[in-house]
């Protein structure tokens, strides 16, 4: 089982509608969750992180953590072109194992 | 300089060259970290250095030997590589500790012939 796993996409939404990314991890333990961005030919980028059950708000991100199901979310409202991206989802255990990313592709 | 540098932005070599990758974090962070990103696969954590002590070796072939000198700089040393090791590697830092967030370098785009 892999560590870390992210829905596959490729996600297309239209400009102005709400992306969401999911993400599920195995270690029970892990404590640390982030979202990082990486355009095309670029290094990631930290979007949010969250250590608590819940819902946090950052501007048109939020990030949801369910640690009982293991599972971390995205949501990206208000799409951008310029949100257009692959989307990594990690969590923290001895360093960060990342997913295999979610690209997400807004139409204008 | 600010954030986390990498030298050089690219480079070639051929399987029987010798080269380094550098690393400087300009973050007064205590913890330094190599990644390998190859083509559709996820980011892969190769070392984690915290105050200048590895800490971690994820199973990582003999032919990439890291170096860590002080907080600030993180070496990886590559000899004898093999096509399959053409990649992004990435450099990262952070305050020492699993919840504290990593800062990534623009990476090393390396081809090996």
């Amino acid at each position: 089982q892999k560590e870390v796993e992210q829905n596959s996409g490729p996600l297309s939404v239209p400009e102005g509608a709400i992306a969401s990314l999911n993400c599920t991890y195995s270690d029970r333990g892990s404590q640390s969750f982030f979202w990082y961005r990486q355009y095309s030919g670029k290094s990631p980028e930290l979007i949010m992180f969250i250590y608590s059950n819940g819902d946090k708000e950052d501007g048109r991100f939020t990030a949801q953590l369910n640690k009982a199901s293991q599972y971390v979310s995205l949501l990206i409202r208000d799409s951008q072109p310029s949100d257009s991206a692959t989307y990594l989802c990690a969590v923290n255990t001895r360093g960060l194992s990342f997913g295999a990313g979610t690209t997400v592709t807004v139409r204008a | 300089e600010t954030g986390v540098t990498q030298t050089p932005r690219h480079l070639v070599m051929g399987m029987t060259n010798k080269k380094s990758l550098k690393c400087e974090q300009h973050l007064g962070h205590n913890a330094m970290y190599w990644y390998k990103q190859s083509a559709k696969k996820p980011l892969e954590l190769m070392f984690v250095y915290n105050f200048k002590e590895q800490t971690e070796n994820n199973s990582v072939p003999s032919r990439f030997s890291p170096e860590c000198p002080n907080s600030s700089h993180l070496f990886l040393h590559l000899h004898t590589l093999q096509p399959e090791d053409s990649a992004l590697y990435l450099c990262a830092s952070s305050q020492s500790g699993d919840a504290n967030t990593q800062y990534f370098g623009p990476g090393t785009r390396l081809t090996v012939l």
